[in-house]
């Protein structure tokens, strides 16, 4: 079945440091691969999406690119923020029968000092 | 525009009895899905409803139901609670059932005594 990996945190970096946080999946055909971000107390966001094969999402500086060669989807920011804080999930939406099944990793707590 | 709601914010229930969690999705959303989050993990798929017909069920057992009314909100129930349900509980909307992007509610909070 449908799973996704992602590095275990929690990540600790000092604001204006670079993350990357790392997703690797594995899913039959080709699965629609998000990031969600979850601030404490709140439901789930969507961050950014990607559908296809070598398509980059972006928002809020935050990107990641569809690999399907290597079947990642790494997230990465140039400079983190301290309200960039929480716990990010990545997640795919796999063929499976027509319905919405998203499956998601465990998450990586990201916690950034000024 | 509202997003998606869920009621109740917190529920603290005891062994055995049932729960009603409630989602209104947003408007003209037809599809409603229901997550599963366990403190620390990421969130498990329970259901998904398009047109008020099931559309899929993730692994959990029967004592979890769910139901879409003609306004398209939803109800999730739990019976028979165990210790093991505390969690919070995620609906989702979708314009529809398969392809498009799912926007999640800020969940219902269960703990289970």
């Amino acid at each position: 079945g449908d799973s996704v990996t992602q590095m275990e945190g929690p990540v600790t970096l000092s604001e204006e440091a670079f993350l990357t946080i790392n997703c690797t999946y594995t899913a039959t055909g080709y699965p629609s691969l998000f990031w969600y971000v979850q601030y404490p107390g709140e439901g789930l966001q969507l961050l950014l999406k990607a559908t296809k094969a070598d398509d980059k999402g972006s928002n809020k500086g935050f990107e990641a690119t569809y690999r399907k060669e290597t079947t990642s989807f790494h997230l990465e920011k140039g400079s983190v923020q301290v309200s960039d804080s929480a716990v990010y999930f990545c997640a795919l939406r796999g063929n499976s029968g027509g319905y919405q099944k998203v499956t998601f990793g465990t998450g990586t707590k990201l916690q950034v000092i000024p | 525009d509202a997003g998606v709601t869920q009621s109740p914010t917190h529920l603290i229930k005891t062994r055995g009895q049932q729960v009603t969690l409630r989602c209104s999705p947003i408007s003209g959303h037809k599809s409603v899905s229901w997550y599963q989050q366990v403190l620390g993990q990421g969130p498990q798929f329970i259901f998904q409803y398009y047109e008020k017909e099931e559309r899929g069920r993730g692994n959990f057992p029967d004592r979890f139901s769910a139901r879409q009314f003609p306004n398209y909100s939803s109800e999730l129930n739990v019976n028979a609670l165990l210790l093991g349900d505390s969690a919070l509980y995620l609906c989702a909307s979708s314009l529809g059932s398969a392809r498009e992007t799912q926007y999640f509610g800020p969940g219902t909070r269960l703990l289970v005594l």
